[in-house]
């Protein structure tokens, strides 16, 4: 069965601080990555989709890598801002069409 | 354009009481899903549709009933809501090409089973 884990749990930092948030997964069968943001009491937000081909996708300060035969992906975030506090959710789409999702990295940035 | 929408957006409902979530999505995305998410879970798929009256079970199914008749909708049942159902519901569709697409998310329903 395929797990998927992020650390941090939780990370806090100062703004302007550069941070990666990291996603483990055990299968490494997989057909792409997907990276979303969710603000309190929101729905998710699509920030980046690695297929199981790629290497890295960035979109502005987001870059998102992915190795797949070692079974990870990271989130780098460039001079972070307070508008950037969310939480952050790794999801690999796997066999059997399922979308198996992180427990997600819970961010602050202090201004 | 107004993409995907969730309805209603918080429901109360009593055990035993049958609920409908609805689903519209308006980017005529062929693949829709049903998403249950809780404390200590995480985010967890109900159900899911390849197309227009194809669905098929997720990891976690028992409980729930869907649909399909039109490419733009997908409601979810409880048909006897129990407390365990209390959660937040999250519908999304993605477009054609299923395995190398993005899943784009609804809002969210809120439902509490009293």
């Amino acid at each position: 069965k395929q797990e998927v884990t992020q650390i941090p749990a939780a990370l806090s930092v100062p703004e302007g601080e550069n941070l990666v948030l990291n996603c483990s997964f055990t299968d490494s069968a997989i057909y792409n990555l997907q990276w979303f943001r969710q603000d309190p009491g929101k729905g998710l937000t699509s920030l980046l989709l690695i297929q199981s081909s790629q290497r890295e996708q960035t979109s502005g300060r987001l870059n998102a890598s992915l190795d797949k035969s070692s079974g990870r992906s990271t989130l780098y975030i460039a001079a972070s801002q307070p508008g950037d506090s969310a939480t952050y959710l790794c999801a690999v789409l796997h066999a059997g069409n399922m979308l198996t999702f992180g427990g997600g990295t819970r961010l602050m940035v202090k201004p | 354009d107004a993409g995907i929408t969730q309805s209603p957006r918080y429901k109360i409902t009593e055990t035993g009481r049958q609920v409908t979530l609805m689903c519209h999505q308006t980017w005529s995305h062929s693949y829709m899903f049903w998403y249950r998410q809780d404390l200590g879970h995480g985010l967890r798929l109900i159900y899911y549709s390849a197309a227009a009256d194809i669905t098929d079970k997720g990891e976690v199914p028992d409980g729930y009933v869907v649909s399909r008749s039109k490419t733009e909708n997908f409601p979810l049942t409880l048909e006897s809501a129990t407390r365990s159902q209390t959660s937040v519901y999250f519908c999304a569709s993605s477009g054609r090409g299923y395995s190398y697409n993005e899943q784009f998310f609804g809002p969210g329903t809120r439902l509490t089973v009293l």
